[in-house]
């Protein structure tokens, strides 16, 4: 079975904090694929990276970087310098080679930046 | 860019009422998924579409039904509305033309009240 966990419900920080938003997921696949997504309060679910299994670098984009860890099956999240802006819900989510085109979702973790 | 458009961002339906949600995507995508999404339960698939005419259900089907007679549109129905069915319903496509790209492109999403 394929699980994603997304322990953190909710969470809120200052503006310009660091915060970490954390993905467990569970999968019996060695070929897989992790994804974040972002929702902010207009509703829409906005992309905003993939990770292949077989490519453990970490990612960085602007104030967002991704670290993931096979080791701790982890996929997790950091804004860097937060702004009021980034505040929304945020997805993580997992498909396997063999899923059939379907993506396993998280919960969210919704994310409060107070200015 | 990918886009995804929603017939309607809010609709208001009484209970026994036949609901139709549209879904229009403009990038050639293969695939097309309605989800609908609750406070705390996530996002849920209800039924997904790989091509034309072709359906599966997802996790949640009992009461809707779905139509794909053309590749770029993928219709929800609601045979009899009921109360139980007021949420905010996604639409997403995907594509299998680029190797390793699984990633769902979502439409704004519509919000259904059902009373």
């Amino acid at each position: 079975a394929q699980k994603v966990t997304q322990a953190q419900t909710e969470i809120s920080v200052v503006e310009k904090e660091d915060v970490t938003l954390d993905c467990v997921y569970e999968t019996r696949d060695t070929t897989y694929y992790l994804f974040w997504y972002k929702q902010p309060p207009s509703g829409e679910l906005v992309f905003l990276i993939r990770r292949n299994s077989f490519d453990e670098q970490n990612e960085i984009s602007g104030r967002y970087s991704w670290n993931f860890q096979k080791s701790t099956s982890s996929f997790n999240f950091t804004i860097t310098a937060s702004q009021v802006v980034d505040s929304a819900v945020y997805f993580c989510a997992l498909r396997g080679v063999k899923s059939n085109y379907q993506l396993i979702w998280g919960a969210g973790t919704k994310l409060i930046i107070k200015p | 860019d990918v886009k995804v458009t929603q017939s309607s961002r809010y609709l208001v339906k009484r209970t026994g009422e036949k609901v139709f949600l549209e879904c229009v995507q403009d990038m050639d995508h293969e695939n097309m998924f309605w989800y609908r999404q609750d406070p705390g339960l996530g996002l849920r698939l209800i039924y997904f579409s790989y091509d034309v005419k072709m359906k599966e259900k997802g996790d949640i089907p009992e009461g809707y039904s779905v139509s794909r007679e053309k590749k770029e549109r993928f219709s929800l129905i609601l045979e009899s509305a009921s109360t139980n069915q007021t949420s905010m319903y996604l639409c997403a496509s995907s594509t299998i033309q680029r190797v390793f790209s699984y990633e769902q492109y979502f439409g704004p999403g519509t919000r259904l009240t059902v009373t």
